[in-house]
């Protein structure tokens, strides 16, 4: 059975700085990696995703996630946060052969501060 | 391209209804997947169609059904609705299924 582990909650940064929303995961094959965002009362926002190839991958709005096979993470990070990043962040597999089942983290809500 | 749509927005219902959600994909997209999202138990998947089968389902009872129509637009059914089914139900079409979800804005309902 696929997994994912979001272990934050939340987390607070201030506008400026760079920010990382922790996530790791397991299936028993090859993964396939994603991260979406959510605003209030909307659906989910695709950021990037990971499929093969580059272990960094770049995404919408300045966003970047890096993966990492030996420990089974995939981190979202952005250099210099803005405020209107704030939102719930939530990460998500796939095993590589298997149609569309997603599953996802519990989602880690980030705060973005001035 | 015009993304996911999903009718209606909000909805409410009283226990014992019934409801039917409607979800029309990306203009080309085959495949249909739908989620349910609860502050308990979080995302999670309810099932796929793609080319008007179900292809995957998850762990919901035979109330929660679904069907896909021949223009790849699908529609989601909850039976003798509970309380517990007051959720955001989401929509997602990608081509095959492979690939990139993207996620309609969701149906907000409350079961009174």
């Amino acid at each position: 059975a696929q997994s994912v582990a979001q272990p934050e909650d939340q987390v607070n940064v201030a506008e400026g700085n760079p920010l990382t929303v922790k996530c790791t995961y397991s299936v028993s094959g090859n993964p396939y990696l994603f991260w979406y965002v959510q605003y209030p009362n909307r659906g989910l926002q695709f950021l990037l995703k990971y499929i093969t190839g580059d272990n960094l991958v770049k995404g919408s709005y300045g966003f970047e996630a890096e993966f990492n096979k030996s420990q089974t993470s995939f981190h979202l990070k952005k250099p210099s946060a803005l405020v209107s990043d704030s939102a719930l962040y939530f990460c998500a597999v796939r095993e590589a052969g298997t149609a569309s089942k997603l599953t996802f983290g519990t989602g880690t809500r980030l705060q973005v501060t001035l | 391209k015009a993304g996911v749509t999903q009718t209606p927005r909000y909805l409410i219902k009283t226990r014992g209804q019934q409801v039917t959600l409607s979800c029309s994909p990306i203009s080309g997209h085959r495949s249909v997947s739908w989620y349910q999202q609860t502050p308990g138990q979080g995302l999670q998947f309810l099932f796929e169609y793609f080319s008007e089968t179900q292809r995957n389902k998850g762990n919901f009872p035979g109330r929660f059904s679904g069907r896909q129509f021949s223009n790849s637009r699908s529609e989601m059914n909850v039976s003798t609705l509970e309380l517990g089914d007051s959720a955001l139900y989401l929509c997602a079409s990608s081509f095959a299924g492979e690939e990139t979800q993207y996620f309609g804005p969701g149906t907000r309902l409350l079961v009174l």
